[in-house]
């Protein structure tokens, strides 16, 4: 069945980097894009970033871009998100999501999130 | 990329309807037929439940149903169920090859 892994979670210092990972398993990773999304607490899901199901192009936030970074390894079957220079705002449970039609952009399949902790 | 407005709370007695509305722009829900519902009981993974406005994913039982008109879209359940209980989020495909979310609407089974 289709898993999807997440880790990397922590409590970080503001402006530091911290990077997440998504295992996924039970499907073929290499033919679906990927996304992140974010949940910082008592809100609601906030879109974070797409990577096309090749790793040739990806999408952001506003909120996050040129900060984060999402990347795949297909040999790994692995997402990952890059964060630099976090901020408090950036505290949020972290998923990951497997497109199943772009732009229709119908997410699947979720994982169960990891949590990011900014905080002094 | 403006969230999408969602009531924050919806309430229903078992065996009834609720419908849960969801508010964009001409830039993204009523531009486009890529809405979706989620349902997200808290501390596991959200499960999607509409796509495509209307369409409805293998597994998820008929008493969900979607629809839109013009700048909002609306997600209903019918015939209400204990188990029904969560949060729920809309989404928009927004252009650009970006995606927004609704600020979710906690139903509650009364």
């Amino acid at each position: 069945q289709v898993q999807l892994v997440e880790s990397g979670g922590g409590v970080v210092q503001p402006g530091t980097s911290l990077r997440l990972s998504c295992a996924a398993s039970g499907f073929t990773f290499r033919s679906h894009g990927m996304h992140w999304v974010r949940q910082a607490p008592g809100k609601g899901l906030e879109w974070v970033a797409v990577i096309w199901y090749d790793g040739s192009d990806a999408y952001y936030a506003d909120s996050v871009k040129g900060r984060f970074t999402i990347s795949r390894d297909n040999s790994k079957n692995t997402l990952y998100l890059q964060m630099n220079s976090l901020r408090a705002e950036d505290t949020a449970m972290y998923y990951c999501a497997r497109d199943r039609s772009w732009p229709a952009s119908w997410f699947d399949y979720w994982g169960q999130g990891t949590l990011v902790t900014v905080s002094s | 990329q403006s969230a999408l407005t969602q009531p924050p709370s919806a309430s229903g007695s078992p065996g009834q309807s609720v419908t849960i509305s969801c508010t964009g722009t001409s830039s993204d829900v009523g531009g486009y037929n890529y809405v979706s519902w989620y349902q997200h009981h808290p501390g596991k993974a959200p499960k999607l439940m509409i796509y495509e406005v209307t369409k409805r994913p293998s597994g998820v039982p008929d008493r969900f149903s979607g629809s839109k008109s013009g700048n909002t879209a609306s997600l209903t359940v019918s015939g209400l169920q204990a188990e029904d209980e969560a949060d729920y989020y809309c989404s928009s495909y927004a252009g650009s090859n970006s995606v927004v979310f609704g600020g979710g609407t906690k139903l509650t089974v009364l």
